[in-house]
This record gives structure tokens, sequence and C-alpha cells, in this order.
């Protein structure tokens, strides 16, 4: 069964700084998503990792895969107030079509 | 383009009646799926569709059934509610299940069982 786990589950930073969510999965998969969901909405894709070190980037957000070590990490860049949402990983079975989530990054932004 | 439509966005039932939440999407996505969100859990898979007359049980179907007679349309029915299917619904589309093809949500039914 794949399990997925998200550390921290509830992360505040001042704007500015610098700080990075792990995604951690227990079975082998080399596709992976990030999604944003804003309080009280839906989700929004924000990323799609398909192969061993993909790195992908948007803005202030970088996000990266390591197959191996069953590792993702989202990496926020001199956070901004509008970066606050919650943020969550999901791994893709190896046999397609069922995608299982992470818990959740809650991530609160202060001015 | 209305993307992947949910009613209603809010419901409550009381313990052992029956619903419909209804989804449809207009991208002509294959894919079509169920998950519900609880507090502290992500979200976890309820049924998921790769196609018209195929669907599938996902982590948690005990409870819910699914059909798809349409490329567009996907609806979940609760058989008999109970308070722990009290939850937010959300139903997502793709335009396949593997491959890197991101999931495409809508806007959530509010569900509240007593």
């Amino acid at each position: 069964e794949l399990k997925v786990e998200q550390n921290p589950l509830f992360l505040s930073m001042q704007e500015g700084k610098n700080y990075t969510i792990y995604c951690n999965y227990s079975t082998t998969s080399d596709r992976l998503y990030w999604y944003r969901q804003d309080p009280g909405k839906s989700l929004e894709s924000l990323f799609v990792l398909l192969s061993n070190g993909a790195v992908k980037q948007e803005g202030r957000l970088m996000a990266s895969l390591d197959t191996k070590a069953r590792l993702s990490t989202l990496h926020i860049t001199a956070a901004v107030h509008d970066l606050s949402a919650t943020y969550f990983c999901a791994v893709e079975s190896y046999a397609g079509n069922m995608l299982t989530f992470g818990g959740g990054t809650r991530l609160m932004v202060k001015p | 383009n209305a993307g992947v439509t949910q009613t209603p966005k809010f419901q409550v039932l009381k313990t052992g009646q029956s619903m419909t939440l209804q989804c449809a999407q207009d991208m002509n996505h294959e894919y079509m799926s169920w998950y519900r969100q609880d507090p502290g859990m992500g979200l976890r898979l309820i049924h998921y569709s790769v196609g018209a007359g195929i669907t599938d049980q996902g982590e948690v179907p005990n409870g819910y059934n699914v059909s798809r007679s349409t490329t567009e349309d996907f609806p979940l029915r609760l058989l008999s509610a109970a308070p722990s299917q009290t939850s937010v619904y959300f139903c997502a589309s793709s335009y396949s299940g593997q491959g890197g093809s991101p999931l495409h949500f809508g806007n959530g039914t509010r569900l509240t069982v007593t």
C-alpha cells in the first residue's frame, strides 16, 4: 500500500525567508504532483514531476523529485504573503490511475 | 470553459438518506475520480473511471456507488448516509489517469450527515 507523508504539517514563515516542504512516499513511483489549495477553495495543479532528478520552477516555488530516495521537495524562496495556502503532494501508483495524497502542509506567511 | 462542475455546493442529510452528487466536465477527459477531504487526512480516493462504462474502486469505496454512462458525467451516490460520511467531496478529471496528466478539480461539495 502506497503511503505519502508530508512534513511539516504546519509552517509559519516570515516574508522574505526560505523554507522547504518534504514529501516522502513508501513504494516505487516516478510520477509525483504538487497541488495548492486556498482556504475553502478547490485544488490547483502546481507541478508535475515525471522522472528521477526532475526539477520544475514557477516563480518563488521550485519542486524536485528523487525517486531513489522516494522524496520530493517543494522549496520556497523569499516567501510572500500570497503564497499562504495548503500544499499537497500526490504520488501516482506504479500501475497508474490512482493518486495517493499526503496530508498537506499549511503554510502561513506573515508580513 | 466551465471545466469540472459539481452540484450541489452544500448538502445536509439525515442518517440513512440517500443522495447523488453530480459531476460533469467539458474537457473531453477520459479519467474522472472522486475524493473526499477530511481535516488532517489529505484527500482520499473513493472511486475512479478511465472511460465511459469503466469504473473501479479507490482507497475508501464503502458506502458509495458510481457509474459512468457518458464521458462527461460521473455521479457519486451515497446509498445510506452515515455521520462518518460528513466531508468535503471533490470530483476531478484528467486527460489520462497515467503518465503525468494533472487533475482538474471541481469546487467541491460540503456534505453534513446528522
